[in-house]
């Protein structure tokens, strides 16, 4: 099975920074990767698919990049909303594996 | 607007048995691809099942395949997941949720708040 691995696994950051975390998947996945925002106690949130198509309603400040094993989740300005654990996902074939989560936390 | 509740949850002994439920309303149920996709208390998400729109075909994850089985039912917008031979590993929030449009590929655009499991004795 192919396995998504997210780096850094925790990350503090303070309101106004610029943050990026980044997914790596052990065999190439085109562009299909999908990018959630869980907050405590709430079920996960669509940020972006098909690697770097923000789902709508997402503010412009989140962007996705890559292809193949690389990609990367940037927010372009911390907004006190946005402290919350985001997982990566991979969409092709089977097991729809999920990257273990980064954590992003104020600083 | 699109919700998604499930019900089912609960305590179970090891070995145990138990369906968890997820109706579906606001959205044309039977043309979207249903998952279930877990949380165990304090950790990350795990992909579990999937079923078509057509509800003929079913993947599943490794950690459940030949206990779990998910089905739906287009006429009443609800898909199941039964859980067989449960394991104290199987203790999580089970989230439903609906693939965004048809086709294959899809992400994940709206989920239920999820249904806990507990196993223990």
């Amino acid at each position: 099975d192919i396995q998504l691995t997210q780096s850094p696994s925790f990350l503090s950051a303070s309101v106004g920074d610029r943050v990026t975390i980044t997914c790596r998947a052990s065999q190439g996945i085109s562009s299909y990767l999908a990018w959630y925002q869980q907050k405590p106690g709430k079920a996960p949130k669509l940020l972006i698919y098909a690697a770097s198509t923000l789902q709508s309603g997402v503010p412009s400040r989140f962007s996705g990049s890559g292809s193949g094993t690389e990609f990367t989740l940037t927010i372009s300005s911390l907004q006190p909303e946005d402290f919350a654990t985001y997982y990566c996902q991979r969409l092709n074939d089977y097991p729809r594996t999920f990257g273990q989560g980064t954590k992003l936390e104020i600083k | 607007e699109v919700q998604l509740v499930e019900s089912g949850g609960g305590l179970v002994s090891p070995g145990g048995s138990l369906r968890l439920s997820c109706a579906a309303s606001g959205f044309t149920f039977s043309r979207h691809s249903m998952t279930w996709v877990r949380q165990a208390p304090g950790k990350g998400l795990e992909w579990v099942s999937i079923m078509n729109d057509a509800a003929d075909v079913t993947f599943y994850a490794d950690s459940v395949k030949g206990r779990f089985t998910i089905s739906r039912d287009n006429s009443k917008n609800t898909v199941y997941l039964q859980m067989n031979s449960l394991r104290v590993e199987d203790t999580a929030r089970y989230y439903c949720a609906k693939a965004d449009m048809p086709g294959p590929a899809r992400p994940l655009d709206y989920w239920g708040q999820g249904a806990l499991v507990t196993v223990s004795s």
